[in-house]
């Protein structure tokens, strides 16, 4: 099946400071791929949709200002997480579908970030 | 708006059989997943609906009811291992939207 790399799979940073988080689809290329957010014990959910080539679509409630989306490649998405405050501790997971999203989407191991 | 519920903890006994029922309610449908995930790790994909009727693959089977907005997810012949969470998520977006998921059913398999 279909693979997607993240790195760093952990990252702990200090309050204020700025974190890169990439997503890599590594046998196939994915011209738009999704960011999720997951806190303890609660459902994912979707941050925006990473377009290759265009900007990215944020979900409601999302900072676009705060959460930097670079999709350079039909390979990497890259997710910045801005000025990061302790609250933006959460399990990040991107993921990335062979038919544009409509069919199976695969999932990334997920990036664990804590701010201290 | 976009509504998704599953019971959020299920438990079940080795060798047994487990039904993990999920209602919807979203502006459109474009297919159901069940993913499968595991304390402190990614989902991992196990079944896709996009029509009514029974999904079967290996010892999972997933049923899908459009007019009902409704699923299942079918765990036969259960084994430790299949301890996790199970995350029901529909696609509803009429292009390349992401998933939207429910809380999840945290199941747990007894001796």
């Amino acid at each position: 099946g279909a693979v997607v790399s993240q790195h760093p799979s952990w990252v702990i940073c200090k309050s204020g400071t700025s974190v890169k988080i990439e997503c890599r689809s590594l046998d196939f290329q994915a011209t738009t791929m999704f960011w999720y957010r997951q806190f303890p014990k609660q459902s994912l959910m979707l941050m925006a949709t990473s377009n290759e080539g265009s900007k990215a679509t944020y979900e409601q409630g999302v900072e676009k200002d705060k959460f930097l989306i670079n999709h350079a490649s039909l390979t990497l998405s890259t997710l910045t997480v801005t000025s990061a405050h302790p609250e933006d501790s959460s399990f990040y997971i991107c993921s990335a579908g062979l038919a544009g999203g409509r069919e199976t989407q695969y999932f990334g191991p997920g990036t664990r970030l804590l701010v201290l | 708006g976009q509504n998704i519920d599953q019971p959020t903890e299920m438990t079940a006994t080795e060798g047994a059989i487990v039904q993990i029922n999920c209602t919807y309610q979203t502006s459109g449908f474009n297919g159901l997943f069940w993913y499968q995930q595991h304390a402190g790790e990614a989902p991992t994909f196990l079944s896709y609906n996009v029509l009514d009727g029974l999904e079967e693959k290996g010892r999972f089977s997933s049923f899908l009811s459009r007019s009902k907005g409704y699923s299942y997810l079918l765990l036969k012949e259960l084994q430790m291992k299949d301890s996790a969470s199970y995350l029901c998520a529909v696609h509803s977006g009429g292009g390349a939207d992401g998933l939207t998921f429910g809380k999840g059913t945290h199941l747990i398999i007894q001796p």
